[in-house]
């Protein structure tokens, strides 16, 4: 089993979607939990980060972190064609980052 | 605008070749890493280091070297060419700061690296 399961998609929505994505993980250890967004031949930049339990809210973006569950999510509002990109959640146990396992990343298609 | 930079998008070498993929980072961030990714499988660490001249073996180190003689420049070395190492290489960097708010890597565009 890996330590962090992510479903691949491809996930195709029409603009102005609520867009969900998640990641599930197996090592209760995690502290720090990240997403990333990658866009086609360039590399991933950091979109949230969260410490611990909870959720945080930045514009259009939601991250939700479940620890009793081992489960963390995104949610997209008001998804855009911009949006379009490869996301990939990333959780560590670390600071500085020395151990931070990434999921394989779900590819997120938003149709005008 | 705070910047990895990675000598080269594309590469193609021979089987045996030695490879030297470079990364400069401008940010004065203490550590750098070195990730391959591969469909499916993600992004997985193949030597990171937290300080010049340290290294620390990823997941997956076997076939691979690096060097980090300067603060901002982290090499990965591949000492002999195979097919399977075949992937897009990602270097990234980050600070050590706790309760950086910011906490994460900032990564460079990526190499792809193919070898035939």
């Amino acid at each position: 089993q890996k330590e962090v399961e992510q479903d691949p998609g491809p996930l195709s929505v029409p603009e102005g979607a609520i867009v969900s994505l998640n990641c599930t993980y197996s090592n209760s250890a995690f502290q720090y939990f990240m997403w990333y967004r990658q866009y086609s031949r360039k590399g991933p930049e950091l979109l949230m980060y969260t410490y611990s339990s909870g959720n945080k809210e930045d514009g259009r973006f939601t991250a939700q972190v479940d620890k009793s569950s081992k489960y963390i999510s995104l949610f997209i509002r008001d998804s855009q064609p911009s949006d379009s990109a490869t996301y990939l959640c990333a959780m560590s146990w670390g600071t500085g980052g020395f151990k931070t396992i990434f999921g394989a990343g779900t590819r997120l298609f938003v149709k005008a | 605008d705070v910047k990895v930079t990675q000598s080269s998008r594309y590469l193609v070498k021979r089987t045996g070749e030695k490879v030297f993929l470079e990364c400069v980072q401008d940010m004065d961030h203490e550590n750098m890493f070195w990730y391959r990714q591969d469909p499916g499988l993600g992004l997985r660490l193949i030597y990171f280091s937290y300080d010049v001249k340290m290294k620390e073996k990823g997941d997956i180190p076997e076939g691979y070297s690096v060097s980090r003689e300067k603060k901002e420049r982290f090499s990965l070395i591949l000492e002999s060419a195979s097919t399977n190492q075949t992937s897009m290489y990602l270097c990234a960097s980050s600070n050590n700061l706790l309760g950086q708010l910011n906490y994460g890597y900032t990564f460079g565009s990526g190499t792809r690296l193919t070898v035939v």
